[in-house]
């Protein structure tokens, strides 16, 4: 299976600019995909497809990369962007998660 | 908007089978793809599987012997059956949308599931 390897855990100020890395333990083309989720709710999609903002989410939010290594952008961050983010592929079977990174925010 | 929406019993005892109803509204499951993601306690996510609008299915291969998806169009439902559940199945269980066979763009709210005698 591909292992997604994300940081478990960053910690941010108001304002700042935050990259999320996700690192594929082989090639995924551009299909990767990235959601937010808070405490108690379902997950959110944010980018699908390495660089394309879904629907709704606001353009503080971005995402880049293909191959092996991908990242989310959030500039500036806000207080409500604290959650949990993960990546997902869908080039290789099976589809496959990273263990997700805890964003808080100082 | 596609809302789905997660059913079932919160209590399986081990070598029995789960069995979970996701309810849409907003869409019809003859068209797009359906999916089961499980959350594990410690945060990691395994999708299960999902079923085309035909009908076809896929599933996880490490999940192949025991999983089955099926749908009931004339209630806009599809469902999750898992056998022989072990305490390793716990875990908070989602249905959700399918965009192409690619990304989950609506989700449901989850429902916890506990394996345990």
């Amino acid at each position: 299976d591909t292992v997604l390897t994300q940081s478990p855990a960053l910690a941010v100020s108001p304002g700042e600019r935050v990259s999320i890395s996700c690192r594929a333990s082989e090639g995924v083309n551009s299909y990767m995909h990235w959601y937010q989720q808070k405490p108690g709710q379902q997950p959110k999609l944010l980018i699908y497809k390495a660089s394309n903002l879904a629907s709704g989410v606001p353009a503080r939010f971005s995402g880049s990369g293909s191959g092996t290594d991908f990242t989310l952008t959030i500039d500036p961050v806000e207080a409500d962007d604290t959650a949990t983010y993960f990546c997902q592929q869908s080039w290789n079977d099976p589809w496959t998660f990273g263990g997700g990174t805890k964003l808080e925010l100082k | 908007e596609v809302q789905l929406q997660e059913s079932g019993p919160g209590l399986v005892k081990p070598s029995q089978s789960l069995s979970l109803t996701c309810s849409v509204t907003g869409y019809s499951i003859t068209s797009n793809y359906w999916g089961w993601i499980r959350k594990f306690p410690g945060n990691k996510m395994e999708w299960m599987g999902y079923m085309s609008y035909s009908g076809s299915t896929s599933y996880n291969p490490s999940l192949k012997s025991r999983i089955s998806i099926t749908r009931d169009t004339s209630k806009n439902q599809f469902f999750l059956q898992l056998n022989s559940v072990t305490t390793e199945d716990t875990a908070t269980y989602y249905c959700a949308s399918i965009v192409g066979t690619d990304y989950f763009d609506y989700w449901g709210q989850g429902v916890m599931v506990t394996v345990s005698s």
